[in-house]
């Protein structure tokens, strides 16, 4: 069965960065991409950006340009999605969700999630 | 492109009937249309795709429609499990969006 398996929690300072995993099992990794998507407390669904796990080609949301990296290891079926100069409004549930092979598309499987909570 | 689902909150008792809509500011290419169902705590479950096709596993009382701009999430016959918040999202036109939400709630 798919699974997607993300950390918990995260806390970071202000300015600081976080790196947020997704491990994937269940599936031929290559076959599909993922996106992040993050909602702050009691708010909606953000999309922060997608990557191929293929070729590892990505499309970031124009909000988070030159302060987010997308990234995949094939060999550990995992995908990562790093966030910098992070900020207290920042402090948000982040998901990592299946995509197409393109890497957008509907998501029908979605990690736990990661609570990243920025705090001096 | 913006999503706009309303009501913002519907109030509806066991056993009724749910509309909920998405209007789309243009329309949403091929009809790529989705709804989610999130509870709290939870991540959201993929409803609905392609505007009108049930994802796995999804009982045949939800149902989608609509194309263009205007689309429907219709639950009928409301189980306690189905109060929830309910998002729509296009991925036809890049880049995708999130409506803001429809909260269901217990009458």
């Amino acid at each position: 069965q798919v699974q997607l398996v993300q950390p918990g929690v995260e806390v970071k300072k202000p300015g600081a960065s976080v790196k947020v995993s997704c491990k994937a099992s269940g599936y031929t990794f290559s076959n599909h991409g993922f996106a992040w998507v993050r909602q702050a407390p009691g708010q909606g669904l953000e999309w922060m950006g997608w990557i191929r796990s293929d070729n590892g080609n990505t499309n970031y949301a124009q909000k988070f340009q030159g302060r987010v990296t997308m990234t995949t290891d094939t060999s550990t079926t995992t995908a990562y999605m790093e966030l910098r100069s992070l900020r207290s409004d920042d402090t948000a549930v982040y998901y990592c969700a299946r995509a197409n092979r393109y890497g957008s598309g509907s998501f029908e499987f979605w990690g736990q999630g990661t609570l990243v909570t920025v705090s001096s | 492109m913006v999503l706009r689902q309303s009501p913002g909150t519907l109030s509806l008792s066991p056993g009724g009937r749910a509309t909920l809509s998405c209007r789309a500011s243009q329309s949403v290419s091929s009809n790529y249309l989705a709804w989610y169902q999130q509870k709290p705590g939870q991540a959201p479950r993929l409803l609905i795709y392609g505007a009108s096709l049930r994802a796995t596993g999804i009982p045949d009382r939800f149902s989608g429609s609509g194309s263009g701009t205007d689309f429907t999430l219709t639950i009928s016959r409301l189980e306690p499990e189905d109060f929830a918040v309910y998002y729509c999202q296009q991925y036809g036109n890049s880049p995708t969006t999130f409506g803001q939400g429809t909260r269901l709630e217990i009458k």
